[in-house]
Order: C-alpha cells, then sequence, then structure tokens
C-alpha cells in the first residue's frame, strides 16, 4: 500500500530533551516536507527537501533540523525542544515534474507532539 | 506571497441538507488550488484540485468546488451531506515552484447535525 509513515504518532516530552520524529514513503518520491499544524494557523511549512542530499527551509523552520540521506526518509530532528514547538507535525511526499505544474502531495498520519 | 483565507471557523449544517465551504486566495499568476480533508485523528485526504481548464472541478465523496478568477475563490460545496462529512477542511494554494509548497487556509471544522 502507498503510504507515508510517522513514528511517533504521539510523543510527550520535556524541555531540551533531544528528539526526532520520523518519516517514510514507499512511493518513490522526490519531495518531502513537514508542516505543522496548530489551531487557527492551519499547516505551515518548517523545512522541504526535493531530493535527496537537497534541504530547505520553509516558512518557520527555527528550532528544528531535517536530514535527506536516502529517498524514502526525511526526519525531522528538535535539538532543543521547547514548549512552542507542542503541535500535530505531518509529512509530506509528492513526485516532482520540473515543470510548472503540481503533483498530489500525500500525508501521513500526523505525529502530535507535547513538550513540557 | 500567496496567501488562503477561510472565513468560517466552524460550521454546523444537518444532515442532508446542501453545503458550501469559502475559500479565497491570493496569488500573483494562475494558483493550483486544492481542497484537502483531515477527520478526527487522521491525516489529510485530498478531496479535489483545480490546476487549468473546467472551473468546476469533481472530487471524491460527492464533492465539488468552482474556481472564480473575478472572485480570487474557490469554494467546496456538496449538494447533500452525511454524518460521516463531519470533519476539518482546508483550502491550500500552491505556485511557488521550485518548492512545491502549499500554503493553507486555517481550516473549516464542520458539524453535522442529525
Amino acid at each position: 500500500e502507498a503510504q507515508v509513515t510517522q513514528n511517533p504518532r504521539y510523543l510527550i516530552t520535556v524541555t531540551g530533551k533531544k528528539l526526532t520524529v520520523t518519516c517514510s514513503q514507499n512511493m518513490n518520491h522526490e519531495y518531502m516536507s513537514w508542516y505543522r499544524q496548530d489551531p487557527g494557523l492551519g499547516l505551515r511549512q518548517i523545512y522541504y527537501s526535493m531530493n535527496v542530499e537537497v534541504t530547505d527551509k520553509g516558512d518557520v523552520p527555527e528550532g528544528y533540523k531535517v536530514s535527506r540521506k536516502e529517498k524514502r526518509n526525511f526526519p525531522l530532528i528538535l535539538e532543543s525542544p521547547s514548549p512552542n514547538q507542542t503541535s500535530l507535525y505531518f509529512c509530506a511526499s509528492s513526485l516532482t515534474s520540473g515543470s510548472r505544474t503540481y503533483n498530489e502531495q500525500f500525508f501521513g498520519p500526523g505525529t502530535r507532539l507535547t513538550v513540557l | 506571497a500567496q496567501s488562503v483565507t477561510q472565513p468560517d471557523i466552524h460550521i454546523t449544517v444537518s444532515e442532508g441538507a446542501s453545503l458550501e465551504l469559502r475559500c479565497n486566495y491570493s496569488y500573483g499568476a494562475t494558483p493550483y488550488l486544492f481542497w484537502y480533508v483531515q477527520s478526527p485523528g487522521q491525516g489529510l485526504q485530498l478531496l479535489l484540485k483545480y490546476f487549468s481548464g473546467d472551473t468546476l472541478v469533481q472530487g471524491i465523496k460527492g464533492f465539488e468546488a468552482e474556481f472564480k478568477r473575478s472572485q480570487s475563490s474557490f469554494n467546496l460545496r456538496k449538494p447533500s451531506v452525511h454524518w460521516s462529512d463531519a470533519a476539518e477542511y482546508f483550502c491550500a494554494v500552491g505556485g511557488d515552484f521550485g518548492n512545491e509548497k502549499l500554503t493553507f487556509g486555517t481550516g473549516t471544522r464542520l458539524t453535522i447535525i442529525p
């Protein structure tokens, strides 16, 4: 089954304790992205990757890191989490056409993170 | 910069009634427009998309949306809602090529009453 998986689905942690949220897709997609969803703000892009070893900042990258060493995986790293990073996180992936068109983005089930 | 406005935070409709969810966008060129649905505890599922051509697009689950360039709108409609349509709905616009980022609205929560 074609899908985007995220782990963990739920996480409660404390301020300053490094954590990684994994994202994996089995659709051979080049493009992957992380969003955070907050009430009243919708989804905002944190980081994205156009392909292996190619990553760039989105709209709200502060406090986050990413890496793209393999095509299928795009982990989100919080080196020193703070309470304002309590949120619902979504990973997404899609093909990239390289032309002026869009391909559907497929979303993972989300990771609910609470930082105390 | 692209942006999306969903003016209705919460809408309640009776089962079987018609539905229209509003979406207004801001983008300098021809936008790529999407509607996603998020059921409780679930990820986002694409309902429909507009890239070009016919301004009335059909989606899954009986939804449709109409692109109106003059009004910068892309409203979502359904003629008769079902209890299973209760969810949060997000309108999104794409157009930032080189990123393929989607800019989302703040969402509209739909409640269905019997």
